[in-house]
């Protein structure tokens, strides 16, 4: 079946790890996109790819980094520079050139010890 | 300002009511808009796309009102299953573009 999976679903890291939540899609989707969500709050933009090889800062980008090297995969690193790592983190995807739906994976809850 | 806000909620209605959620946005060259429901620590999932003429889908009537930058979301006949928060997407012309989710408005449906 196509979909987007994300991975780990929960995570425990100490406080100064830096932690890579992996997010695939078999859909063929062009755009792919990582949000975070705090407890009571809406989804912030993390960062956010067009194509292979290409992505852009969203809203939040600091202390997080992302690479693109095939169409299928976004995994986001949550790097010890990110002061509050704690939350829930979503991938989506989106197929590009036309306006449409996103798809989400069920997201990745890390917590910081 | 925000790109997207939304009325802060939360909406406690008892079953049968109607309700109706608001949100604005900031970006008038923004071309698409959709609602999507969020269930308690769950994804997002897409209700419904708003179009320039209004849409409807069962219970549930979507309105965009470009001059005002304002979009809506009725929905008729409330069930318990209804429960969620209710979010607000903008978007630009392609999905190219940065998409953009309003803070969202919880809805509690009350038997």
């Amino acid at each position: 079946d196509g979909g987007i999976t994300q991975s780990p679903k929960y995570l425990f890291r100490k406080e100064g790890q830096n932690v890579t939540l992996s997010c695939e899609q078999n859909l063929n989707h062009d755009a792919m996109y990582w949000y975070r969500q705090d407890p009571g709050q809406g989804l912030r933009l993390i960062y956010y790819s067009q194509i292979v090889n290409d992505f852009q800062k969203g809203d939040i980008a600091e202390g997080y980094s992302v690479s693109r090297e095939k169409k299928e995969s976004f995994p986001l690193t949550v790097t010890s520079a990110q002061k509050n790592p704690t939350a829930f983190y979503l991938c989506a995807s989106a197929p590009g050139g036309a306006t449409g739906e996103l798809f989400f994976g069920e997201g990745s809850r890390l917590t910081v010890l | 300002r925000k790109e997207v806000e939304q009325d802060p909620g939360p909406f406690n209605v008892p079953e049968g009511a109607t309700v109706a959620f608001n949100c604005t946005y900031s970006n008038s060259a923004s071309q698409s808009f959709f609602w999507y429901r969020q269930d308690c620590r769950k994804e997002p999932k897409l209700l419904m796309s708003v179009y320039s003429s209004g849409n409807e889908d069962g219970r549930f009537t979507a309105q965009l009102n470009r001059a005002s930058q304002y979009i809506s979301l009725l929905i008729r006949d409330s069930k318990l299953s209804d429960s969620a928060t209710y979010l607000c997407v903008v978007n630009g012309k392609t999905s190219y573009d940065k998409v953009i989710f309003g803070p969202g408005t919880s809805l509690s449906v009350i038997p």
